[in-house]
């Protein structure tokens, strides 16, 4: 089946404890990227993936790191969580070939940072 | 700059009547495209429907169709005979290039609510 996992799918964690979130796709897309969503301020995208070492920064990616290492991993780092990265958290992917393509998106991870 | 708007944080619509949810875009770049995605109470997003800037038609997936307005920058989610289930967020979003992956950009949504 087609899907794109994320892990934990709840974290609940305190001011700067470095925490990681898994993000995994086996379509082998060559686009990933995540996003938080925030009541009233829809998704968005903290940062993309175009291909393996190649990222860059979206909206709001103060505070995060990623790496692209592999074409199916894109994690997500948090180095000095703090309680305004409490968030719904998306990982996504698509195709980059064409037509800009429709993202897949994970099932998401709630974080709270205490 | 890149923009989307969602003027509708929130409607109401009775069960099997027709709804419209409205989208404005604001983008410089010829090449674009737009979605729509659905978010239930679960949480996951849900692809529902796609436009490209260059597309002649307006896109329909069954239920829904995108009514694309190329000139006034709107790209509004129709849905056809309303179900009780159509009850989620909606994000309209769109991607800017064309064979690359680039940003894309999410409106702030509108909470459908279908009354029965």
């Amino acid at each position: 089946e087609a899907q794109v996992t994320q892990n934990p799918r709840y974290l609940i964690t305190v001011t700067g404890k470095k925490l990681t979130v898994t993000c995994s796709q086996n379509m082998n897309h060559e686009y990933m990227s995540w996003y938080r969503q925030d009541p009233g301020l829809g998704l968005r995208q903290i940062y993309y993936s175009m291909n393996v070492e190649v990222t860059d920064k979206g909206d709001v990616p103060e505070g995060y790191k990623v790496s692209r290492k592999e074409k199916r991993n894109f994690p997500l780092i948090l180095e000095l969580p703090s309680p305004n990265q409490t968030s719904l958290y998306f990982c996504a992917s698509s195709a980059s070939g064409g037509q800009p393509s429709e993202q897949f998106f994970g099932p998401g991870t709630r974080l709270t940072v205490l | 700059a890149q923009k989307i708007t969602q003027t509708q944080p929130g409607m109401f619509v009775q069960e099997k009547e027709a709804v419209t949810l409205d989208c404005t875009y604001d983008t410089s770049d010829p090449s674009y495209g737009l979605f729509w995605y659905k978010q239930p109470s679960s949480g996951e997003m849900i692809f529902l429907i796609y436009q490209g800037s260059y597309d002649q038609q307006n896109a329909t997936e069954g239920r829904y169709s995108l009514n694309f307005q190329k000139a006034r920058k709107s790209a509004n989610l129709v849905i056809s005979a309303s179900q009780l289930g159509d009850s989620a967020m909606y994000f309209c979003a769109m991607r800017e290039g064309w064979g690359s992956a680039s940003k894309i950009i999410f409106g702030s949504g509108t909470r459908l609510s279908i009354r029965p």
